[in-house]
């Protein structure tokens, strides 16, 4: 079955980077984009970017772009988001969504919570 | 890039119909996807393509569409159903937005 595991909960100070990770398994790794979505406390969903990790192609949000990378690693079926200049305002849950077609979500990761506080 | 409008909160009785609306120029053109989102986990999809269901998703929710103006309906509501609601839709190169996300509470 389709499963997107998220890397562990991280704790950050202003101005540092953070890397989530998404392992995925189940499926072709190359066959779809991943996408990060992620949701500060009481708001919703902000997309942040995909990777294709058929040729590493990517693409960002207008808002994020600069401060994130988003990479893949084929070898071990896993996507990377990493956030930097980090400021309270990036503490939010992170998730992993893989895109059919690029256009939505079918599965997501479980979410992995950032906190960024001095 | 665009924006994409929902009713911060629907609220109604077990038993009954709830219907969420999404509202964006852009719908006129791109699909509308709708996610349910309990507290602490993350997004399910239910609806897919404006109008399908994915596998396993109960057929008491059902999406339409008109204009620049999705809806997601929920027949016979029930208290499992109480969640949060986000609409997405997605451009040609693949940059998604959601909605604000809509409050369903089963009174």
């Amino acid at each position: 079955q389709v499963q997107l595991v998220q890397s562990g909960a991280e704790v950050k100070k202003p101005g540092a980077s953070v890397k989530v990770s998404c392992k995925a398994s189940g499926y072709s790794f190359v066959g779809y984009t991943l996408h990060w979505v992620r949701q500060a406390p009481g708001q919703s969903l902000e997309w942040m970017g995909w990777v294709n990790p058929g040729n590493g192609y990517t693409k960002y949000s207008q808002k994020f772009q600069g401060r994130v990378s988003i990479t893949a690693d084929t070898s071990a079926s896993t996507v990377y988001m990493e956030l930097s200049s980090l400021r309270s305002e990036d503490s939010a849950v992170y998730y992993c969504a893989r895109a059919p077609d690029n256009l939505f979500g079918d599965y997501w990761g479980q979410g992995t919570l950032v906190t960024v506080s001095s | 890039s665009y924006e994409l409008t929902q009713p911060p909160s629907v609220s109604v009785s077990p038993g009954q119909t709830a219907t969420i609306t999404c509202s964006g120029d852009a719908l006129a053109k791109q699909f509308a996807y709708w996610y349910q989102q309990k507290p602490g986990q993350a997004p399910l999809l239910v609806i897919s393509q404006h109008t399908e269901r994915p596998s396993g998703i109960p057929e008491r929710f059902s999406g339409s569409s008109s204009g620049t103006t999705v809806t997601l309906t929920i027949s016979g509501v029930q208290a499992e159903d109480e969640a949060d609601f986000h609409c997405q839709s997605a451009d040609s190169g693949g940059a998604w937005v959601f909605g604000g996300g809509t409050k369903l509470t089963v009174l």
